[in-house]
């Protein structure tokens, strides 16, 4: 059964850090996996998709890695701003559904 | 544009009751599904649709009944209302299911809060 775990449960960091989110999945086998946004009171933003072929993806200050091997994802925040603050959730697709993480609340402090 | 549409965004309900949640999708995918948001914001599938039809019942209660009256609606029935049902419930699309292919990004709608007292 897939499992999907996001560390840290929450995170707080003065603005301009930067900043790693991880995301640890127990099955291998996938075939994508997504980082998503979530605002209070909101739906979910897709922010980044890698392929099970690929690596990284880069999409502004955002970058972020796969390794399949080893089951984990990072999504890297540069220059961490005040907006940054949400929660953010990492993806797998298995056969037939999305799995999500647990989530990492971020706030960023101006 | 909303590209994922679901309404009503809150309902407030009594123990017992029935109701509905609608959802519409004009981003021209096959795959629709109903996502259940619990209080400690864990996200979990409860079913998924591919041109119409059932493709996962994630062992939801027989009271939710999902009825997708084409690909691009998928409507959420629930009878006898819990105080447990309380939950934001999340509509989202993808071109086509996961597993199918890469590149297969899934889109989400605002969500509905509901709470039953």
């Amino acid at each position: 059964k897939q499992e999907v775990t996001q560390i840290p449960a929450a995170l707080s960091v003065p603005e301009g850090e930067n900043l790693v989110l991880n995301c640890s999945f127990t099955d291998s086998a996938i075939y994508n996996l997504q980082w998503f946004r979530q605002d209070p009171g909101k739906g979910l933003t897709s922010l980044l998709l890698i392929q099970s072929s690929q690596r990284e993806q880069t999409s502004g200050r955002l970058n972020a890695s796969l390794d399949k091997s080893s089951g984990r994802s990072t999504l890297y925040i540069a220059a961490s701003q005040p907006g940054d603050s949400a929660t953010y959730l990492c993806a797998v697709d298995r056969t037939y559904k999305y799995i999500f993480g647990t989530g990492t609340r971020l706030k960023v402090l101006a | 544009d909303t590209a994922v549409s679901q309404t009503p965004k809150y309902l407030v309900t009594q123990m017992g009751n029935d109701k509905s949640i609608k959802c519409e999708q004009n981003l021209g995918h096959d795959t629709m599904y109903w996502y259940k948001q619990d209080s400690k914001k864990f996200l979990k599938i409860m079913f998924s649709y591919n041109n119409k039809e059932l493709i996962i019942n994630e062992t939801v209660p027989n009271r939710f009944s999902p009825k997708s009256p084409d690909k691009a609606h998928l409507n959420l029935h629930i009878n006898s209302l819990e105080l447990g049902d309380s939950a934001v419930y999340f509509c989202a699309s993808s071109p086509s299911l996961p597993g199918q292919g890469t590149g297969n990004t899934i889109y989400f709608g605002e969500g509905s809060w509901l709470t039953v007292v």
